[in-house]
């Protein structure tokens, strides 16, 4: 069975300072890692994904992150959030010929 | 423009009566799903469909049920037999079931009953 933890579920933050949403993820094969973000009271859009190759992926907006296997990890970051960064972000994975699993989100407040 | 449908954005019922929630891809997409969304829980999957006829159980398909009569469209249907469906309902599709594909969620149903 796989799993998907986020460590946080609010996460404040300055205009312009960096973020860093962190995720892990639990399961005994390889797997897609992606992660989605909600504004109110809309559906998901992704915002980047990891499948293979390189262990940094870059996505829409300014986001990036990096699988890490050893620690189960796939943090995502922005070196400097906007005010239209105020969302909840989404970490999911699936493993191969499993459904995605979501992580419980975490709100991201950007503050003037 | 492609993309995923669903109708209507705020939804009222009374307890005990079934409500039909609507979903619609124009994307040419084999697989559909339905999420449900509470607050602190992330998305819990009820219902998926990976091709037309066809569908299976989620995490969480009791006091719900689908159809999946036409490639484009995956209704939802919340009978009276869940226990809590005051939610936030998200539909969506991918090319495939499985693997890497991505998928693409419509803007959502909030439906309340009281």
């Amino acid at each position: 069975a796989q799993s998907v933890t986020q460590l946080d579920s609010q996460v404040p933050v300055f205009e312009e300072a960096p973020v860093e949403l962190r995720c892990n993820y639990s399961s005994s094969v390889s797997v897609y890692l992606f992660w989605y973000v909600q504004y109110p009271n809309q559906g998901l859009q992704l915002l980047l994904k990891y499948l293979s190759g390189s262990t940094l992926v870059k996505g829409i907006n300014g986001f990036e992150a990096e699988f890490n296997k050893s620690q189960t990890s796939f943090h995502l970051r922005k070196p400097s959030v906007h005010i239209s960064d105020t969302a909840e972000y989404f970490c999911a994975v699936r493993a191969a010929g499993n459904k995605l699993t979501f992580g419980g989100g975490t709100r991201v407040l950007v503050k003037p | 423009d492609g993309g995923i449908t669903q109708s209507p954005k705020y939804l009222f019922r009374k307890e005990g009566q079934n409500v039909t929630l609507s979903c619609e891809q124009n994307l040419n997409h084999d697989a559909m799903y339905w999420y449900r969304q509470d607050p602190g829980q992330g998305l819990r999957l009820i219902y998926y469909s990976q091709i037309v006829n066809d569908f299976q159980k989620g995490d969480i398909a009791e006091g719900y049920s689908v159809s999946r009569e036409k490639k484009e469209s995956f209704p939802l249907t919340v009978t009276s037999a869940q226990k809590n469906p005051t939610a936030f309902y998200l539909c969506a599709s991918s090319t495939g079931g499985t693997g890497g594909n991505e998928q693409y969620f419509g803007p959502g149903t909030r439906l309340t009953v009281t």
